[in-house]
């Protein structure tokens, strides 16, 4: 089984940082990496597929980049609705897929 | 609109079941593949079951083999997830979600879950 591990587990940053979230596969996984973003009591919603295509309506402070197994998601400039938890997922080992722990990001 | 609506949830005994349902709405269902995915409380989140588009073909996490099983009706626009033999690690929030096969496999739409708590 493909583990994905995301680092940090949490981070504070304040408005306006660039944060970086970094998504490692337990082997390589060529770009079939996405990323999540999750809000409390919400569900997630898809910010990012095949590693760096942005997904519809997601504003473009957000980008994701990397191929085999290393990955990174990218918020140029933190906004106040960014502060969620964001999670990776690995879709190379079709029908299976996993997820990273997640990545708690926190207002300093 | 895409929408995807779970129900079904709730409180049950350990060794119980459940049936969870998504009725779903606002694309052609019978086009896509459709997950559960699941998070326990303050967690994170687990794929547990995957149906292709017809329903010839699922799979399912080691942690739910055996004792979940995932069916839709393309007709009436429902994905399933039967939950046997319920146990107290099983107790989360369930998420229905559609799987965009065709670019590098994506989960673009969510429902809001539903809860499944697996207590004496």
């Amino acid at each position: 089984d493909i583990q994905m591990t995301q680092s940090p587990s949490s981070l504070s940053a304040s408005v306006g940082d660039r944060v970086t979230i970094t998504c490692r596969a337990s082997q390589s996984i060529s770009s079939y990496l996405n990323w999540y973003q999750q809000k409390p009591g919400k569900a997630p919603k898809l910010l990012i597929y095949a590693a760096s295509a942005l997904q519809s309506g997601v504003p473009s402070r957000f980008s994701g980049s990397g191929s085999g197994t290393d990955f990174t998601l990218t918020i140029s400039s933190l906004q106040p609705e960014d502060f969620a938890t964001y999670y990776c997922q690995q879709t190379y080992t079709i029908p299976t897929w996993t997820f990273g722990q997640g990545t708690k990001v926190e207002i300093k | 609109e895409v929408q995807l609506a779970e129900s079904g949830g709730g409180l049950v005994q350990p060794g119980g079941s459940l049936r969870l349902s998504c009725a779903a709405s606002g694309f052609t269902f019978s086009s896509y593949w459709m997950e559960w995915v699941r998070q326990t409380p303050g967690k994170g989140l687990v794929w547990i079951s995957h149906i292709n588009n017809d329903g010839s073909s699922s799979s399912y996490a080691d942690s739910v083999k055996g004792r979940f099983t995932i069916s839709r009706d393309n007709a009436k626009n429902t994905l399933y997830l039967q939950m046997n033999s319920l146990r107290a690690e099983d107790t989360a929030v369930y998420f229905c979600v559609r799987a965009n096969w065709e670019s590098f496999t994506h989960f673009d739409f969510w429902g809001q879950g539903t809860l499944v708590t697996v207590s004496s």
